[in-house]
């Protein structure tokens, strides 16, 4: 069965802090693809980074940097010298694209981190 | 290039009503996906719809019901209103639809039924 864990409900942090976000999935597929979302107080979700499963290489975009590992079935999510705009509710998602769920936009979320972020 | 927009914002209805909200996608865009946000469920997938054909549907009862016209905008009913089905509804479009795709998210629909 496919799931997407996010352990974390909510971190407080203090400006300039470095604060890294747990994702844990599951799936039966060997081709998958994996998301993050940011969602602002303003309720629209924004689209963060996209993985696909054959690809383990980290990445790093400005102060926001993604660690996969396949063996751990694990997507952690790294923002280095967080800001108070950084403050959100971030999702980590997964999408399928096996043979039956290949031409599918469905996307199966965590639960969400709430990140505040203290001046 | 405009996002996608959702209309109306906000939404007030009585149990056993029905509700229609819309979406309209970024220009160009072929496929649109629909999700309930709620404090105890999260995010949960409704539908999707893939040049006015419903390509796939979530784990939810038949009052909930879409469709998507010829120039890709969507509605999403709602019949007999119950008070679970209070939450934010979220519409995302991507280009060709497809579990690579990032999808684009519009501000939601936050219903309220009393």
């Amino acid at each position: 069965a496919q799931k997407v864990t996010q352990a974390q409900t909510e971190i407080s942090v203090v400006e300039k802090e470095d604060v890294t976000l747990d994702c844990v999935y599951e799936t039966r597929d060997t081709t998958y693809y994996l998301f993050w979302y940011k969602q602002p107080p303003s309720g629209e979700l924004v689209f963060l980074i996209r993985r696909n499963s054959f690809d383990e290489q980290n990445e790093i975009s400005g102060r926001y940097s993604w660690n996969f590992q396949k063996s751990t079935s694990s997507f952690n999510f790294t923002i280095t010298a967080s800001q108070v705009v950084d403050s959100a509710v971030y999702f980590c998602a997964l999408s399928e694209a096996g043979l039956i769920s290949y031409n599918t936009d469905k996307l199966i979320f965590g639960t969400g981190t709430r990140l505040q972020v203290f001046p | 290039k405009a996002g996608v927009t959702q209309t109306p914002r906000y939404l007030i209805k009585t149990r056993g009503q029905q509700v229609t909200l819309s979406c309209s996608p970024i220009s160009g865009h072929r496929s649109v996906s629909w999700y309930q946000q709620t404090p105890g469920q999260g995010l949960q997938f409704l539908f999707e719809y893939f040049s006015e054909t419903q390509r796939n549907k979530g784990n939810f009862p038949g009052r909930f019901s879409g469709r998507q016209f010829s120039n890709s905008r969507s509605e999403m009913n709602v019949s007999t209103l119950e008070l679970g089905d209070s939450a934010l509804y979220l519409c995302a479009s991507s280009s060709t639809g497809g579990s690579y795709n990032e999808q684009f998210f519009g501000p939601g629909t936050r219903l309220t039924v009393l």
